[in-house]
């Protein structure tokens, strides 16, 4: 069946350096795609969204990347901080009627000091 | 404003006992979801809301589980029987939007 995954299941990165998060989705139906970020004990939080007419959109320090062609979305986080240490989920709405989406496994960050 | 909020934060029940989990959406969103996550693990659909439509119980692993909303905000998730297996955190989300979903902080709980 359809699937989100993730190249990486943990990336640890240096703080102060930019960190890359990548995601592989296989439906090619989807038409949105959402980041969201989990600290320990605590429910996902929304970072950034993106539609499939874009292929770039950027927030605060993070910016998403959308390739169509290859089906591959990244999340980008610039000067990564301690408090970006969290699992990082890609999750994909392919418009379905139930409006449910469809969530990577995650990718766990850390940031060294 | 408020976030959506869920009781209790942790649960511990014994095996074969019923439990029941509470979801308070954000006020006005007429989306509301259940998921289950365990550990080290990616969030599992379980069911959606959305206004008065019948709701999408797709996701939903056994009988066992049911899930109510009621007046449109509310939901209470439902497990009878609990199993071992059964131990998860549990999470809601409600949404304004069929996309963008704001997550409780979720229910852990624990099946002895």
């Amino acid at each position: 069946g359809e699937s989100v995954g993730l190249h990486l299941p943990t990336l640890s990165v240096q703080e102060g350096d930019n960190s890359i998060i990548n995601c592989a989705y296989s439906n090619s139906a989807s038409d949105y795609f959402i980041w969201y970020k989990q600290e320990s004990g605590k429910g996902p939080q929304f970072i950034i969204d993106i539609r499939s007419n874009m292929d770039k959109r950027q927030g605060q320090r993070v910016t998403v990347l959308l390739n169509k062609t290859v089906k591959h979305l990244s999340l980008q986080i610039a000067a990564t901080q301690p408090g970006d240490s969290a699992v990082y989920f890609c999750a994909e709405n392919y418009g379905g009627s139930q409006g449910n989406l469809i969530f990577g496994k995650g990718t766990k960050l850390s940031v060294k000091p | 404003g408020a976030g959506v909020s869920q009781s209790p934060s942790n649960k511990v029940t014994e095996k074969g006992k019923d439990v029941e989990l509470r979801c308070d959406p954000i006020s006005g969103h007429t989306a509301l979801y259940w998921y289950r996550q365990s550990l080290g693990q990616g969030l599992e659909f379980l069911i959606y809301f959305q206004g008065n439509s019948a709701p999408d119980k797709s996701g939903l692993p056994s009988d066992r589980f049911s899930a109510e909303r009621t007046g449109g905000s509310v939901s209470t998730l439902t497990i009878q029987r609990t199993q071992q297996e059964d131990s998860a955190v549990y999470l809601c989300a409600s949404s304004a939007l069929v996309d963008t979903q704001y997550f409780g902080p979720g229910t852990r709980l624990t099946v002895l």
